[in-house]
């Protein structure tokens, strides 16, 4: 069965300090990795989709990355405005293009 | 202009009664989903459509009922609604199965209380 895992649960960061938020998966074979950000009381957002390891994204103070094992949500000098829970998510080959969530992580960026 | 549109965003209603959310997308995507959010925080796909036809049922009771009466909706339908059906619900949609990048859109989700 097709799992992802996200850590920390919940992280608290202050203004400025850059850190990483993990996301590991076990999947028979895997088409895409997608990155969401969730904001309380709205859907999922968008943020990247990763194909295959070794590949990265950025869009501002966010980079993500992708292993054959797991991917990292970079953040880089936080604002308080990026505080909201991040979601990772797989796409597997013949899964009907199905989103496989893991449980997020909570980001909260203090000043 | 919002891309996927869900009504009610709110819904209380009581055990055993039947209750429909409604989604709409102008996207103009042939694939749309229903996933529910429990009090955990945690996304689970029950449905996908493609094109009006079923393509995912993810073991969600027979209580839930989608219907896609063209591929720019799809309505969910909820018979002889339970406590554990509480959750927000939300409708998503995308490109067609066979597209290569295949990101899903989600609306603003409804949160359904069964007292």
């Amino acid at each position: 069965e097709d799992q992802v895992t996200q850590s920390p649960e919940a992280l608290r960061l202050q203004e400025g300090e850059s850190s990483s938020l993990n996301c590991s998966y076990t999947v028979s074979g895997l088409r895409g990795l997608f990155w969401y950000r969730q904001d309380p009381g709205k859907g999922p957002e968008f943020l990247f989709t990763l194909y295959s390891a070794g590949e990265e994204k950025e869009k501002e103070r966010l980079k993500a990355t992708l292993t054959k094992k797991e991917s990292f949500l970079h953040i880089t000098a936080p604002k308080p405005e990026d505080s909201a829970t991040y979601l990772c998510a797989v796409q597997v080959t013949g899964g009907g293009n199905k989103l496989t969530f893991g449980t997020g992580t909570q980001l909260k960026v203090e000043l | 202009d919002t891309a996927v549109s869900q009504t009610p965003k709110y819904l209380v209603t009581q055990m055993g009664n039947d209750k429909s959310i409604k989604c709409e997308q102008n996207l103009g995507h042939d694939t749309m989903y229903w996933y529910k959010q429990d009090s955990k925080k945690f996304l689970k796909i029950m449905f996908s459509y493609n094109n009006k036809e079923l393509i995912i049922n993810e073991t969600v009771p027979n209580r839930f009922s989608p219907k896609s009466p063209d591929k720019a909706h799809l309505n969910l339908h909820i018979n002889s609604l339970e406590l554990g059906d509480s959750a927000v619900y939300f409708c998503a949609s995308s490109q067609s199965i066979g597209a290569v990048k295949n990101i899903q859109y989600f609306g603003a989700g409804t949160r359904l209380s069964v007292l």
